[in-house]
């Protein structure tokens, strides 16, 4: 059981958007800052967010992030077949004292 | 070019030790903390723990499942991070990579696989 929770699958139609919603708690997600990774079966996670809602460096504006209180969710607009990964959200839990990821989430594009 | 590479991995029966390697070049390693996670197979990411740089000590953190097991240590003259797993369990088993940083993880090794199998 994941400390944050993230649905199992998401699809989406090529071209459209999606969201990915990722909840927590006042310990983690309300209190640190959140990343978000995707990861290709068999290869190692990449970062896509940072802070939030920051990219790095070569991470196209079709990828965004934002926040809501204990909750935040990863956008992805212009979806193409190459996005078909798994999506990952972790922080810090200032309680557990450990980073804490969501369960990924398993983006289908159709 | 930032690179980090894992090694080490490979069969080892239960109970045993083992150490991992975490190889990096391509940037100043003695100004990052390092972390390691793990995935098992067929399942999601699970942070092990991290080392700090040596300017707060080297210090570490541990997830509570490897914590008394599982040590991570740095050696900044050879640009490397160590983890070092020892009485190893069935359920330790897992692909095991390495990344720099402690809350945003902006670059990671390939991975190494680990079975803990009799």
């Amino acid at each position: 059981q994941s400390v944050l929770t993230q649905p199992p699958s998401v699809s989406a139609a090529p071209g459209q958007k999606v969201t990915v919603s990722c909840s927590g708690s006042s310990s983690n997600i309300g209190s640190n800052y959140v990343s978000w990774y995707r990861q290709f079966p068999g290869t190692a996670p990449k970062l896509l967010i940072y802070d939030d809602f920051r990219r790095p460096s070569g991470i196209p504006d079709r990828f965004s992030g934002s926040k809501s209180g204990t909750s935040v969710t990863l956008g992805i607009t212009g979806l193409q077949t190459g996005d078909e990964a798994d999506y990952y959200c972790g922080t810090w839990d200032s309680g557990l004292r450990a980073v804490v990821f969501g369960g990924g989430t398993k983006l289908t594009v159709l | 070019d930032v690179r980090l590479v894992e090694s080490g991995g490979g069969l080892i029966q239960p109970g045993r030790s083992l150490r991992l390697s975490c190889t990096t070049s391509g940037f100043t390693f003695s100004d990052y903390p390092m972390s390691w996670f793990r995935q098992a197979p067929g399942k999601g990411l699970e942070w092990v723990g991290f080392i700090r740089i040596k300017s707060y000590g080297a210090t570490t953190e541990s997830a509570a499942s490897v914590k008394g097991r599982f040590t991570i240590s740095r050696d900044d003259s050879k640009s490397a991070a160590y983890l070092n797993m020892s009485s190893l369990k069935v359920e330790d088993t897992a692909v095991y990579f390495c990344s720099r940083g402690v809350s945003t993880f902006d670059r990671w090794g390939q991975g190494t696989l680990v079975t803990v199998s009799s």
